[in-house]
């Protein structure tokens, strides 16, 4: 079957670093992207990784390891708008999105 | 750029009335949309995927002819819910992605439905 297991809720200082892990078991593999979702919003992109490795974007970092089935988010430098949750989506081999039910992240001053 | 809207943002309807949902993608052509349901603290449950001028496919457990999917043109994709009732009450997301080689899914800022 396919699965993806990330941790339910995460609390983190403000101006600190987090790392939100994910791995994942899917029926083949066409990348993997992170999304942010704000309470009552619909998810807004955050990056996409097909290779192995880190992708860097601002204060925002992915990793992926195809290998391992195992994806990180790293956010530098948080901020209080920060404060939502992080879905990891793998693509499957007919390049349908799975999704969990993502990470909660709580940002305290 | 990329950007999909979707109306009405929220509605409130009666039990046993129908509601339509309409999803656009406002700067760009999408080769496909996709519809989506949310209870609050759960995953995103994929209802449907369609493509412009062809019948949608739906999800295990979707039902059909409650949930009308019409997807008339590259920009606009529309979601009925017939009939609805109170378990009905979800928050419904479109999302529209394009090309072939990068599936990025562009989505719209929710559709909020109360059925009473």
């Amino acid at each position: 079957g396919q699965n993806i297991d990330q941790p339910t809720e995460m609390t983190a200082t403000e101006g600190a670093i987090v790392q939100i892990n994910c791995t994942y078991q899917t029926s083949g593999f066409n990348g993997l992207f992170w999304y942010q979702q704000h309470a009552g919003e619909a998810p807004t992109f955050l990056s996409y990784n097909v290779l192995d490795g880190l992708e860097e974007k601002g204060r925002f970092s992915s990793f992926l390891s195809r290998s391992k089935g195992y994806s990180y988010l790293l956010l530098k430098e948080l901020q209080m708008k920060d404060s939502a949750s992080y879905l990891c989506a793998p693509m499957d081999s007919n390049y349908q999105l799975i999704w969990g039910a993502g990470t909660k992240l709580i940002i305290k001053p | 750029g990329a950007v999909v809207s979707q109306h009405p943002s929220w509605v409130i309807c009666k039990s046993g009335t129908s509601v339509k949902i309409e999803c656009r993608s406002l700067d760009f052509q999408a080769t496909t949309m996709f519809w989506y349901r949310q209870f609050p603290k759960q995953s995103l449950m994929l209802m449907a995927t369609s493509n412009e001028g062809s019948k949608a496919t739906y999800e295990q457990g979707v039902e059909k002819d409650k949930f009308l999917i019409n997807h008339a043109s590259l920009t606009l994709s529309t979601l009925t819910v017939t009939s609805a009732h109170p378990e009905d009450s979800s928050f419904y997301i479109c999302s529209a992605s394009v090309g072939r080689d990068f599936h990025e899914q562009y989505f719209g800022p929710g559709t909020r439905l109360t059925v009473t």
